[in-house]
């Protein structure tokens, strides 16, 4: 079975500052990972995505992640922090062998400090 | 191209009432998925629809139904409600459900249950 876990339900860093969202992720086949922002009143929508090909994945919006099997981690950076990266953020797995659905962590959201 | 469209986008109903929840996904998608949002839980998959056939699903009581229809809209049906159905409701599309193939959110519909 996939699960996810997210480190910290809200994150709060100064605009500038390094973004560090962490995902760890179990799964019992190799997974496909996932990012997520889903900012007020809004669905979500995807940031980035891991599917067994680079382990190091841009996204939009500046946004990166590293998928390291050896930690099962899947944590998301992003160097400077923006203003609108205030959201909720939200790591998802789903596993690659066949078709099923996508577990999703329970959240972070980010904060961001003037 | 329009986005995931889901209708009403907010709903007041009363313990024991039924309630039926629209998605209309992006043109030419054939797979929808419809999610449960809440702050305690987190988003948690309800079932997944492809080519009006229920292709997962998730463990939720048989009081929550869907269909999809032959243009791929769907509809999620919840009967006899009560007080914990309280949620966001969320609609996702995508091409032909495959897991390389990216999940696009509707707004979502929030449901009051009182």
């Amino acid at each position: 079975a996939q699960s996810v876990t997210q480190l910290g339900s809200h994150v709060s860093v100064s605009e500038g500052a390094l973004v560090l969202l962490r995902c760890n992720y179990s799964s019992s086949v190799p997974p496909y990972l996932f990012w997520y922002v889903q900012y007020p009143n809004q669905g979500l929508q995807l940031l980035l995505k891991y599917t067994s090909a680079a382990t190091l994945v841009k996204g939009i919006n500046g946004f990166e992640a590293e998928f390291k099997k050896s930690e099962t981690s899947f944590h998301l950076t992003k160097p400077s922090a923006h203003m609108s990266d205030a959201a909720e953020y939200f790591c998802a797995v789903k596993r690659a062998d066949r078709d099923d659905k996508i577990i999703f962590g329970k959240g972070t959201r980010l904060h961001i400090l003037p | 191209k329009a986005g995931v469209t889901q209708t009403p986008r907010y709903l007041i109903k009363t313990r024991g009432q039924q309630v039926t929840l629209s998605c209309s996904p992006i043109s030419g998608h054939r797979s929808v998925s419809w999610y449960q949002q809440t702050p305690g839980q987190g988003l948690q998959f309800l079932f997944e629809y492809f080519s009006e056939t229920q292709r997962n699903k998730g463990n939720f009581p048989g009081r929550f139904s869907g269909r999809q229809f032959s243009n791929s809209r769907s509809e999620m049906n919840v009967s006899t409600l009560e007080l914990g159905d309280s949620a966001l409701y969320l609609c996702a599309s995508s091409r032909d459900g495959q897991e390389y193939n990216e999940q696009f959110f509707g707004p979502g519909t929030r449901l009051t249950v009182l």
